[in-house]
């Protein structure tokens, strides 16, 4: 267990509101990341980072921003949510050593 | 376009049975990995392989990579009910400039009692 906590767990919303799912790791990892799963396509990577204000985007970033304040928290905002963005939310970090991902439980978002 | 696709996308054997996944992927990677998923729950890592090797083990566990083919398999043996769940190949690609961890669609398995 590497102590990822995601939350909200579950939230519903309705378009255009703004949303924030929080990643908090216990690990010290250097590295998370945010993804997104939805049937048909897998885990798509969406944002990550690999420092303390350092993020950058991965292959499906539009709507969504990123930021990282602290070594133990991730935050993933929807600015105006879509029911495009309506999916399940990972948050995984690594050590970057072993190359090894941990994933929290993930955060499942309805978007009205 | 998907780095690394898994064959096939559903598999459903009789407890004891043996079960083989295969992943695909396109461009030249430093190791391949191979995860797991329960219902409703998040990714657990099961095996990594380095582009250097060709066959490791855990437990019940085999995977294969063959480079030149770009393709690797999972070997699940004397399968049980627990293991129930989707498996993913991860590989590391190019995103954005930068190499990163990149996921199949899985193959969701059901081992019938």
């Amino acid at each position: 267990d590497a102590g990822i906590t995601q939350s909200p767990r579950h939230k519903v919303t309705e378009t255009g509101t703004p949303v924030t799912l929080r990643c908090h790791q216990t690990e010290n990892h250097r590295y998370m990341y945010w993804y997104r799963q939805d049937p048909g396509h897998g885990l798509r990577l969406i944002h990550y980072s690999y420092g303390v204000k350092d993020t950058d985007k991965g292959e499906v970033s539009d709507g969504y921003s990123v930021s990282r304040s602290k070594t133990e928290d991730f935050l993933l905002t929807l600015e105006s949510a879509t029911s495009s963005q309506t999916s399940v939310y990972f948050c995984a970090t690594t050590s970057g050593l072993t190359g090894e991902l941990f994933f929290g439980e993930g955060s499942r978002l309805t978007v009205l | 376009s998907q780095q690394g696709e898994e064959d096939p996308q559903a598999l459903s054997i009789q407890e004891g049975e043996n079960a083989t996944m295969n992943c695909s992927y396109k461009t030249s990677i430093n190791n391949l990995q191979w995860y797991r998923q329960n219902s409703g729950r998040g990714l657990v890592h099961l095996i990594l392989i380095r582009s250097n090797e060709r066959e490791k083990h855990s437990g019940r566990l085999r995977v294969t990579l063959d480079t030149s083919k770009k393709s690797s398999s999972l070997l699940i043996t004397a399968s049980r009910a627990a293991d129930t769940a989707s498996y993913f190949c991860a590989t590391d690609a190019e995103i954005q400039g930068a190499q990163k961890l990149v996921f199949g669609q899985g193959t969701r398995l059901t081992i019938n009692p």
